[in-house]
């Protein structure tokens, strides 16, 4: 499958510094989609870039997509404890349902 | 705001008993999913719905079943609990396959 995988597993930064996570996919996809999860809870959603972008913004957030290099990141800047959770990155290539990562855990330390 | 509810938080259940985990959405999605979720594993899709009476298998559709009689809601039912069914589980909805899912808390069920 076209599984996303998150790269690192798990992140710890301080409080106010910025937080990078990856994503690497094996297909072609028509969009890539970032998710946050609290311990515990169901998945929220945070952005969407379709393919034919390069970047896109969401207050703290950026997300960037290379198509050939079939990857994603994710940047959190000036994170708070609140951004604590673990993200995954969701990729769908037509119309099947989305396929998830295993995620990143990122812990911010106040 | 879309709104995806399970029927419990939590559940504990014995190894042979037939368990109903129940899912709402109140936003006339055509498209319903279960997944479950366990450590290093990430999300794996149990099983998925895109109309009402329509079902499609997902990666691990074994040992389980679902029903859709209305779109609003989609059961994910367990025939026969076994132990290593002990997971989170959790539902989703979207408007397109391949849009938005909106999920629900989660339902974290232990198989005795």
């Amino acid at each position: 499958s076209q599984q996303g995988e998150e790269d690192p597993q798990a992140l710890s930064i301080q409080e106010g510094e910025n937080a990078t996570m990856n994503c690497s996919y094996k297909t072609s996809i028509n969009n890539l989609q970032w998710y946050r999860q609290n311990s515990g809870r169901g998945l929220v959603h945070l952005i969407l870039i379709r393919s034919n972008e390069r970047e896109k913004h969401s207050g703290r957030l950026r997300v960037t997509l290379d198509t050939s290099k079939k990857s994603s990141s994710l940047l959190i800047t000036a994170s708070r404890a609140a951004d604590t959770a673990s993200y995954f990155c969701a990729t769908d290539a037509g119309n099947t349902p989305l396929v998830f990562g295993k995620g990143t855990r990122l812990s911010v330390i106040a | 705001d879309v709104k995806v509810t399970q029927s419990s938080r939590y559940l504990v259940k014995r190894t042979g008993e037939k368990v109903f985990l129940e899912c709402v959405q109140d936003m006339d999605h055509e498209n319903m999913f279960w997944y479950r979720q366990d450590p290093g594993l990430g999300l794996r899709l149990i099983y998925f719905s895109y109309d009402v009476k329509m079902k499609e298998k997902g990666d691990i559709p074994e040992g389980y079943s679902v029903s859709r009689e209305k779109k609003e809601r989609f059961s994910l039912i367990l025939e026969s609990a076994s132990t290593n069914q002990t997971s989170m589980y959790l539902c989703a909805s979207s408007r397109d396959v391949q849009e938005t899912q909106y999920f629900g808390p989660g339902t974290r069920l232990l198989v005795l």
